[in-house]
């Protein structure tokens, strides 16, 4: 059956540490990955995508991700956060043309502290 | 910018109502989607649209259902709520014609709370 799990629950970092989130899929077929975020109060927003060409893939904000195929893995760094990046983040997937629809992780609340 | 409105940001019905959910995006996209959020299962797919007047279960259609009367209004309906139904509903919308690869634009969100 098709997938995205997420690792992490809820991440606590300080201002200026690095972050890695973890996401993992299970697709029998091409697969077109996302991660959104969700800051406080704000509607759900794409922060980078892949589908096909460089694995590694940047987003707004200084985001990116590496598509790592060997490993069904789609995780999402930023080599120092902010404060402003307290949101929650949601990894997802869906196959090529089966009408955009995704499958999303269970999400990780990311706070950082000043 | 792509905008997509929903009727309500707070709703509070009772077990048995009829509860109706509206959706209306402006920018001609194709597909649109009802999802809802819970805490610890991210979203959930429960009905999606591909045209007007076409629609396709999601992951958990059961008690939900759909209409697609207009290309930019996309309803979610549930028949007769019950307590379970408690919940964030969000709608997105894409444009529909590169395989899957298009960005998602969602909606502010509906809190529900059946009582």
């Amino acid at each position: 059956a098709q997938s995205v799990s997420q690792h992490n629950h809820h991440v606590i970092l300080s201002e200026a540490a690095s972050l890695e989130l973890g996401c993992n899929y299970s697709y029998g077929g091409t697969v077109n990955l996302f991660w959104y975020v969700q800051y406080p109060g704000q509607h759900l927003q794409l922060l980078l995508k892949y589908f096909s060409g460089d694995p590694l893939v940047k987003g707004i904000k200084g985001f990116e991700a590496e598509f790592i195929k060997s490993k069904f893995s789609f995780n999402l760094r930023k080599p120092s956060v902010q404060w402003s990046d307290t949101a929650e983040y949601f990894c997802a997937g869906g196959l090529y043309n089966q009408g955009g629809k995704l499958i999303f992780g269970q999400g990780t609340e990311l706070s950082v502290k000043p | 910018d792509v905008k997509v409105t929903q009727s309500s940001r707070y709703l509070v019905k009772r077990t048995g109502e009829k509860v109706f959910l509206e959706c209306v995006q402006d920018m001609d996209h194709e597909n649109m989607f009802w999802y809802r959020q819970d805490p610890g299962l991210g979203l959930r797919l429960i009905y999606f649209s591909y045209d007007v007047k076409m629609k396709e279960k999601g992951d958990i259609p059961e008690g939900y259902s759909v209409s697609r009367e207009k290309k930019e209004r996309f309803s979610l309906i549930l028949e007769s709520a019950s307590t379970n139904q408690t919940s964030m509903y969000l709608c997105a919308s894409s444009l529909g014609t590169s395989g899957g690869q298009e960005t998602q634009y969602f909606g502010p969100g509906t809190r529900l709370l059946v009582l």
